[in-house]
């Protein structure tokens, strides 16, 4: 069975750090990119991060950009989110999804169960 | 900015065919898929390519695409599809977009 879970979720001051992990089982792992998409309490689905299959390529969304860094471990099945400089608009449910990226094309699937950023004083 | 927009919310009776749409400049010149999540889960990928079902996705569930619009119609609406719904797209020069999410009501 196809599974991601996420962890490291938690409260954190503004201004502090968070690093998010996702494990991948079920699939050949390095054989696809993957993405972080947050989803802020009561509103719709944000696309955070890409990483292409190996981490050599590395994509984000304007809000994020210089602040969050995505990376890889293949041997381990792992993916990360490194979250530096968070602001209470980075207060979220982050999920990890599989991205069936082909070509230009993109969607994702599965997602996992989400982990809890709550950015607070 | 390159935005999709979708419906904030679609009410619909049992038994009746829903359309959610999701629009955006030259939409259809871009692959889209729609997710469906119900309240407290996580998405789930129901159509990709426009129109191609997930795997396990009931055949009631269509999509299409063309010009600006992009379309999820279930048809045979049951009280089991109410959930929200996304659209997304990978625009070229913009990168991976959602639309808002579109609240499907059945009663």
């Amino acid at each position: 069975e196809v599974q991601l879970v996420e962890s490291g979720g938690s409260v954190v001051r503004p201004g502090g750090s968070l690093k998010l992990s996702c494990a991948a089982s079920g699939f050949i792992f390095d054989d696809y990119d993957m993405s972080w998409v947050r989803q802020a309490p009561g509103k719709g689905l944000e696309w955070v991060s890409g990483s292409n299959w190996n981490g050599a390529k590395t994509d984000y969304a304007d809000s994020v950009k210089g602040r969050f860094t995505i990376s890889r471990d293949n041997a381990k099945k792992s993916l990360f989110l490194q979250m530096d400089s968070l602001t209470v608009e980075d207060t979220a449910m982050y999920y990890c999804a599989r991205d069936a990226a082909a070509g230009t094309d993109n969607w994702f699937d599965p997602w996992g169960q989400g982990t809890l950023v709550t950015v607070s004083s | 900015s390159y935005d999709l927009t979708q419906p904030p919310s679609v009410s619909v009776s049992p038994g009746q065919t829903a359309n959610i749409t999701c629009s955006g400049d030259k939409l259809g010149d871009e692959y889209v898929c729609w997710y469906q999540q119900r309240p407290g889960q996580s998405p789930i990928l129901f159509i990709f390519q426009d129109n191609k079902r997930a795997s396990g996705v009931p055949e009631r569930f269509s999509g299409s695409n063309s010009g600006n619009t992009a379309t999820l119609t279930i048809s045979g609406t049951q009280t089991m599809d109410e959930a929200d719904y996304y659209c997304q797209a990978r625009v070229s020069r913009t990168g991976v977009l959602f639309g808002g999410g579109t609240k499907l009501t059945v009663l």
